[in-house]
């Protein structure tokens, strides 16, 4: 099986603009996880998808947010960037249950300028 | 709210050697414990997943140990090779969470010297 995917995997884009990032979980996984990891702050968790609900969410402003597809697709949205929204943001799958294992995928790196 | 805390935040071992990394968390209501190996700028890679009616999960040269009522998990890696310089992070998923969320520690950075 494909691992997960995600793209783009760079981004460069200057404060005040927004952007969407897109995560494709293994084919037959129904939960999407978004986390943020910076050098100060580690992996903090952003919001959780499971068949196109929001299940779960982080402490994170409302500028971030995000939507799954019926195919289990997901994307994130940032709006209004800031310098602190540059991260590695990395998306996670994982099957159904609570107890299943969770795959990262490689991430999308932002620089936001 | 659930903390969980890794130690040491980074390691330097001659290649060969065994060793063995820390992580506590303070709540012990837990579903599971996942541990997992980061590349420089890469992704993370699952290692082991114990479940919290489990002790211990082992995969080749790893073994992961968890004592849920004291809040510990141990990770041992066995004769060392450089090639398992990374970060390693430790995750919990809480009972008190509905879904998949995990809390990690801040991770332990090992470098395996030849």
């Amino acid at each position: 099986k494909a691992g997960v995917t995600q793209t783009p995997r760079y981004l460069i884009k200057t404060r005040g603009q927004q952007v969407t990032l897109s995560c494709s979980p293994i084919s037959g996984h129904r939960s999407v996880s978004w986390y943020q990891q910076t050098p100060g702050q580690g992996l903090q968790f952003l919001f959780e998808y499971f068949s196109e609900t929001q299940r779960n969410k982080g402490n994170f402003p409302g500028r971030f947010s995000g939507r799954q597809f019926s195919n289990s697709r997901s994307e994130m949205n940032v709006s209004t960037l800031e310098l602190g929204d540059s991260a590695l943001y990395l998306c996670a799958s994982s099957p159904t249950h609570s107890t299943d294992t969770q795959y990262f995928g490689p991430g999308t790196r932002l620089t936001v300028l | 709210k659930q903390e969980v805390t890794q130690i040491p935040a980074a390691l330097s071992v001659p290649e060969g050697e065994n060793l063995v990394l820390n992580c506590s968390f303070t709540d012990s209501a837990i579903y599971n414990l996942q541990w997992f190996r980061q590349d420089p700028g890469k992704g993370l890679t699952s290692l082991l997943l114990i479940q919290s009616s489990q002790r211990e999960q082992t995969s080749g040269r790893l073994n992961a140990s968890l004592d849920k009522s004291s809040g510990r998990s141990t990770l041992y890696i066995a004769a060392s090779q450089p090639g398992d310089s990374a970060t390693y992070l430790c995750a919990v998923r809480a009972e008190e969470t509905s879904g998949s969320r995990l809390t990690f520690g801040e991770g332990t950075q090992l470098t395996v010297n030849p």
